[in-house]
């Protein structure tokens, strides 16, 4: 099925640094979410973003619906070793009544 | 609150067995449901969908079906297992009302099909 561009796939950072990740897609998008997932666990809803331009922070997260409405990105700032994990974000296009979900980008965190 | 249920969290299935994954969410009435499946390192895969009892859609052609027989039970099923039905299978619900589309998983249960 459709997926959202996501990265990047994987990093590698250490604890104290900042972290940035983005999706993009090729069509319009009226929501945007960002999850994160634990090994073996479900996908945690961290952030929601219904909005062009709505910029939304939980803690050291901050995430942004893109303007062009075909992008978004998370940031994390000051890492710890508990943000380690998968982070996927989800969208919905104007056309769709289901969400679809980027890649994942895998965090770790070195101390 | 709300609060969604999978079971088993572990499963190990020989080829050609029977499936039965159920999933259930407390706290809410006439949620849309869902199935997903996470193959490793990879991303979620929409399996079916349901807006309520007796209304399922199915988006991946395969050996899987789904049924909704009360209003916050969703059961995954197989006839057969195929090697390539391993995977993580989420659950998630959202709000029947369309305006959010927040979806919210489950703990998921791990297939293993040998």
């Amino acid at each position: 099925g459709q997926q959202l561009n996501q990265s990047p796939q994987s990093m590698f950072i250490q604890e104290g640094e900042d972290v940035s990740m983005n999706c993009t897609s090729s069509s319009i998008f009226n929501t945007w979410l960002w999850y994160k997932q634990d090994p073996g666990e479900g996908p945690v809803l961290l952030i929601a973003l219904y909005k062009a331009g709505e910029l939304t922070s939980n803690g050291r997260l901050t995430a942004q619906f893109g303007i062009t409405r075909k992008d978004s990105f998370l940031n994390i700032s000051a890492s710890i070793p508990s943000d380690v994990g998968i982070y996927f974000c989800a969208g919905r296009s104007y056309n769709t009544d289901k969400l679809i979900f980027g890649t994942g980008t895998r965090l770790q965190v070195f101390p | 609150s709300q609060t969604i249920h999978q079971w088993p969290a572990t499963l190990v299935q020989p080829v050609g067995s029977p499936l039965s994954l159920e999933c259930t969410v407390e706290g809410t009435s006439n949620p849309n449901l869902y199935w997903y499946r996470q193959a490793a390192g990879r991303g979620l895969q929409l399996l079916f969908y349901s807006i309520g009892i007796d209304q399922i859609s199915s988006e991946v052609p395969q050996n899987l079906s789904a049924s909704r027989p009360q209003d916050r039970q969703f059961i995954l099923s197989s006839k057969k297992l195929l090697l390539s039905d391993s995977g993580f299978y989420l659950c998630a619900w959202s709000w029947r009302d369309t305006s959010t589309d927040t979806q919210y998983f489950g703990p998921g249960t791990r297939l293993t099909v040998l």
